[in-house]
């Protein structure tokens, strides 16, 4: 079984500042981890992607998450947030072996960031 | 990456009626297409598994009556909700998934469809 936890459902920072969204997850196989975004009434856009390659994944528009197994975390960093960064952004597990959830994706509850001028 | 499209972007209707909403793949051939529903400030629930030429795989709780899937071809599937009612008002979001060893797992998204029932 596969699950995956968000642990703040609001992040608020200001602009320029270092974003952090937490993520851990729990799976049974080897998992394939995504964070995803979405603005408001869109549909979801990739940001980055963990495929047991580097452990250090870095995305779209200067994102980046660390893939820690001691830690079952996947957490979103950003070393500056820009107005264009607010959105709610969801993090993924994916089972990739056995199972009955193999290959079907698991959303974490969401976290919607705000960025203040 | 694939290029989704979801048609309508957006439905109001009638309780009562059926609304079909098609999901194509635009530039690659998918045998696996999945369905989610999302509820207002809330994540993404899968719905179902279409699977192309065989009966799409219901998650627990979903009512295959309710929501009829057909993947007929390797480039469409639809979401038929019959017989809407209020509560079926909903984000309605379509994926397909690329099958390979480098990208393993990763599905691609359509820009959603918006049902509302009256």
């Amino acid at each position: 079984a596969q699950s995956v936890t968000q642990l703040d459902s609001h992040v608020s920072v200001s602009e320029g500042t270092p974003v952090l969204l937490r993520c851990n997850y729990s799976s049974s196989y080897s998992p394939s981890l995504f964070w995803y975004v979405q603005h408001p009434n869109k549909g979801l856009q990739l940001l980055l992607k963990y495929t047991s390659a580097a452990t250090l994944v870095k995305g779209i528009n200067g994102f980046e998450a660390e893939f820690k197994k001691s830690e079952t975390s996947f957490h979103l960093t950003k070393p500056s947030a820009h107005m264009s960064d607010a959105a709610e952004y969801f993090c993924v597990v994916s089972e990739n072996a056995g199972g009955t959830s193999y290959g079907k994706l698991t959303f974490g509850q969401g976290t919607i960031l705000t960025v203040h001028p | 990456g694939a290029v989704v499209s979801q048609h309508p972007s957006r439905v109001i209707c009638k309780s009562g009626t059926s609304v079909k909403i098609e999901c194509r793949s635009l530039d690659f051939q998918a045998t696996t297409m999945f369905w989610y529903r999302q509820f207002p400030k809330k994540s993404l629930m899968l719905m179902a598994t279409s699977n192309e030429g065989s009966k799409a795989t219901y998650e627990q709780g979903v009512e295959k009556d309710k929501f009829l899937i057909n993947h007929a071809s390797l480039t469409l599937s639809t979401l038929t909700v019959t017989s809407a009612h209020p509560e079926d008002s909903s984000f309605y979001i379509c994926s397909v998934r690329l099958v390979g060893t480098y990208v393993r797992n990763e599905q691609f998204f359509g820009p959603g469809t918006r049902l509302t029932v009256l």
